[in-house]
């Protein structure tokens, strides 16, 4: 079945540092993919995504590239910023029968540090 | 106004009672879902709906039941809620093959 795999945390970071927060997946078929971040005392939004192999989704400064080759799709931002800390999702979305269905990580705590 | 919304934010129950979890959404979407979150595992399907008339089992369906009074509303329920049930639940909408979109969660700690 599909699943996704991502970096366990939690990630401790300084102001202005680069982040990189790696996330592989296995799917059948051609899945579209997403990271989603949950900001402390909040629900899940959609941060960014990418539907098909080259894509690169960008929001808010994160960008993740769709790399059908390596199955992965690892979220970064050059320069992050003490309001980033929140918990990152990544999930992938079959394209197939299940397509209605999210398959997440098990999430990602990012702390920035002034 | 948020476009998907939980009630009540927070709850307390005791072993055995039976609870609902309340959601509704003004996005005019007819799919539904209600997830658990529990820390270190991610978010769990529990049920699904596509429609009013079409309610779907998820990956962690046992112990719960639902409810999908319109297409706005979508309901969970607990009918002998034990402590291993304790978690952040979620509702979320998406119309077919679109993004879902999440409510604020629910803080569920059973005693």
């Amino acid at each position: 079945g599909d699943s996704v795999t991502q970096m366990e945390g939690p990630v401790t970071l300084s102001e202005e540092a680069f982040l990189t927060i790696n996330c592989t997946y296995t799917a059948t078929g051609y899945p579209s993919l997403f990271w989603y971040v949950q900001y402390p005392g909040e629900g899940l939004q959609l941060l960014l995504k990418a539907t098909k192999a080259d894509d690169k989704g960008s929001n808010k400064g994160f960008e993740a590239t769709y790399r059908k080759e390596t199955t992965s799709f690892h979220l970064e931002k050059g320069s992050v910023q003490v309001s980033d800390s929140a918990v990152y999702f990544c999930a992938l979305r079959n394209s197939g029968g299940s397509n209605y269905k999210l398959t997440f990580g098990k999430g990602t705590l990012l702390t920035v540090n002034p | 106004d948020a476009d998907v919304t939980q009630t009540p934010r927070n709850r307390i129950t005791k072993t055995g009672k039976r609870i609902m979890l309340e959601c509704s959404q003004t996005k005019g979407h007819d799919r539904m879902y209600w997830y658990r979150q529990d820390p270190g595992l991610g978010l769990r399907l529990i049920y699904y709906s596509f429609d009013v008339k079409d309610i779907n089992k998820g990956e962690i369906s046992d112990g719960y039941s639902v409810s999908r009074q319109a297409q706005a509303k979508f309901s969970l329920s607990l009918e002998s809620a034990i402590p291993n049930q304790t978690a952040l639940y979620f509702c979320a909408t998406s119309a077919p093959t679109e993004t879902q979109y999440f409510g604020p969660g629910t803080r569920l700690l059973v005693l």
